[in-house]
């Protein structure tokens, strides 16, 4: 059974930062699974945030306009983790952040969801 | 990016009735279009891939078409578990993006 699980989640200022960790089980092909973080405001709906690939595709990452050179994804295959360091953060990046599997095609697997508060 | 608009944005049916969503495409995507359901206090999942491949596990009452700039998702025959919300999602290009969702209810 796949699982992914976030943890990291909770208030911060504006202009603070905060790390979001996965952690993944039961993927067929860890090391070649896409995986996205997705978010989801009342506002705006559901957002994706960014992805790292797979190691068969490099294990290279791409970001949504509003998140480059703020957000960062990464990931440890060895202990099955992937990571979104969030930086700079605005009010605008509350939200209910999702670690999904995919990517490239459709995100077939999501976590249950950790809530990011952004607020002075 | 893509743009996907959703119609309608809430429909309020009777059990054992036929729900129609459409997902439209700013541009052409071909079948790169997922459908996902989402219940209230729940993460969304997956139901059709590709326009019109159900996912493993999912009931035979939801099927899905379409190619190009214009999709549905059908539930025949509603049952009350199916109240949720919507989605529609494209894979075409990045970034990837949503459709704004349609909530559906059982009256």
């Amino acid at each position: 059974e796949v699982q992914l699980v976030e943890s990291g989640g909770g208030s911060v200022e504006p202009g603070g930062s905060l790390k979001l960790s996965c952690a993944t089980s039961g993927l067929a092909t860890p090391i070649d699974t896409w995986i996205s973080w997705v978010r989801q405001t009342p506002r705006k709906g559901l957002e994706w945030v960014a992805l790292i690939k797979g190691n068969a595709h490099g294990g290279t990452t791409d970001y949504a306009a509003p998140m480059k050179g703020r957000f960062t994804i990464s990931r440890d295959d060895s202990r099955g983790m992937v990571y979104l360091q969030m930086d700079s953060l605005k009010t605008e990046d509350t939200a209910v952040y999702y670690c999904v599997t995919g990517g490239c095609c459709s995100f077939d697997y999501w976590g249950h969801g950790v809530r990011v508060t952004v607020s002075s | 990016e893509i743009v996907l608009t959703q119609s309608p944005e809430f429909q309020s049916v009777t059990r054992n009735e036929r729900v129609t969503i459409t997902c439209r495409a700013s541009q052409s995507i071909g079948n790169e279009l997922h459908w996902y359901q989402q219940k209230p206090n729940r993460s969304p999942r997956v139901l059709i891939r590709y326009a019109s491949q159900p996912f493993v596990g999912v009931p035979s009452r939801f099927r899905g078409n379409g190619y190009g700039t214009e999709f549905t998702l059908v539930i025949n025959s509603l049952e009350v578990e199916d109240t949720a919300t919507y989605y529609c999602h494209q894979s075409s290009s990045v970034p990837p993006t949503f459709g704004q969702g349609t909530r559906v209810e059982i009256k």
